[in-house]
C-alpha cells in the first residue's frame, strides 16, 4: 500500500545536526514532490520544506532556511532532510508528506507517521 | 508571507450537529486551499482540495467553500468520530502556511 515512513529522529544538543529519512513505498516516488512539516508539542502544523519530483527546485520555510537542506534519493524512493544549527524550538513531530498530484502542491494526500526530534542540553 | 486565520479556535458541539469553521488568508489566494482532520497522536489527514474538492474517501458530510480570502470547512452533520482538530493550509504560494487549527470538542 501506499505508505511514508520516517526515521532518524531523536535527542540532539542544541547546535548539533541530525538527518531525518523518509522511506516512500506503493507509488512512483521520482513523480511527486515532496514535503516536510513539523508540529512543535501542543502546537500547529508549520509547513518546512519542499522538493520537486526531480530535486530541481527546493523552498524552505524562513525559520529553517540556511540550516535545513531537503534532498532526495529517486533511485532509492528515500527522502531527506538534514538538519544543522539545531535549536530548542526546532523540537517537534516532523513529518514527510506526499504532493496529491503531480502537477501541483493542492494537498498532501500521504502522510508519514512522523519522528520527534528533541533539542536539549 | 500569506497568513492563515482560523476561527474559531476552538468550539463544542454535540453529534448531528452543523458545524462550520472559517479561514482567512491575508491575501487573495485564488481556490488554492486545502484542509485537513488531525487526530491526536496521528498525522494529518486530508479532507478538501482546491477550495471545495472532496478528497477520495472522505465522506460527503464534509464539505468546502470559498475563494479569493475567504474559506469554509462545513461538517452537515457532526459524528463521534469527527471530533477533532482541523486545519487550513494555503497552497498558493511558498512558503506555504497553515491556519492555527480548530479544535472541535465533545459538547
Amino acid at each position: 500500500q501506499v505508505q511514508l515512513v520516517e526515521s532518524g529522529g531523536g535527542v540532539v544538543q542544541p547546535g548539533g545536526s541530525l538527518r531525518l529519512s523518509c522511506a516512500a513505498s506503493g507509488f512512483t516516488f521520482s513523480s511527486y514532490g515532496m514535503h516536510w512539516v513539523r508540529q512543535a508539542p501542543g502546537k500547529g502544523l508549520e509547513w518546512v520544506a519542499f522538493i520537486r519530483y526531480d530535486g530541481s527546485n527546493k523552498y524552505y520555510a524562513d525559520s529553517v532556511k540556511g540550516r535545513f537542506t531537503i534532498s532526495r534519493d529517486n533511485s532509492q524512493n528515500t527522502l531527506y532532510l538534514q538538519m544543522n544549527s539545531l535549536r530548542a524550538e526546532d523540537t517537534a513531530v516532523y513529518y514527510c508528506a506526499k504532493d496529491r498530484v503531480t502537477v501541483s502542491h493542492d494537498g498532501f494526500d500521504i502522510w508519514g507517521q512522523g519522528t520527534m526530534v528533541t533539542v536539549s542540553s | 508571507d500569506i497568513q492563515m486565520t482560523q476561527s474559531p479556535s476552538s468550539m463544542s458541539a454535540s453529534v448531528g450537529d452543523r458545524v462550520t469553521i472559517t479561514c482567512r488568508a491575508s491575501q487573495g489566494i485564488s481556490s488554492w486551499l486545502a484542509w485537513y482532520q488531525q487526530k491526536p497522536g496521528k498525522a494529518p489527514k486530508l479532507l478538501i482540495y482546491a477550495a471545495s474538492s472532496l478528497q477520495s474517501g472522505v465522506p460527503s458530510r464534509f464539505s468546502g467553500s470559498g475563494s479569493g480570502t475567504d474559506f469554509t470547512l462545513t461538517i452537515s452533520s457532526l459524528q463521534p468520530e469527527d471530533f477533532a482538530t482541523y486545519y487550513c493550509q494555503q497552497a498558493n504560494s511558498f512558503p506555504l502556511t497553515f491556519g492555527g487549527g480548530t479544535k472541535v470538542e465533545i459538547k
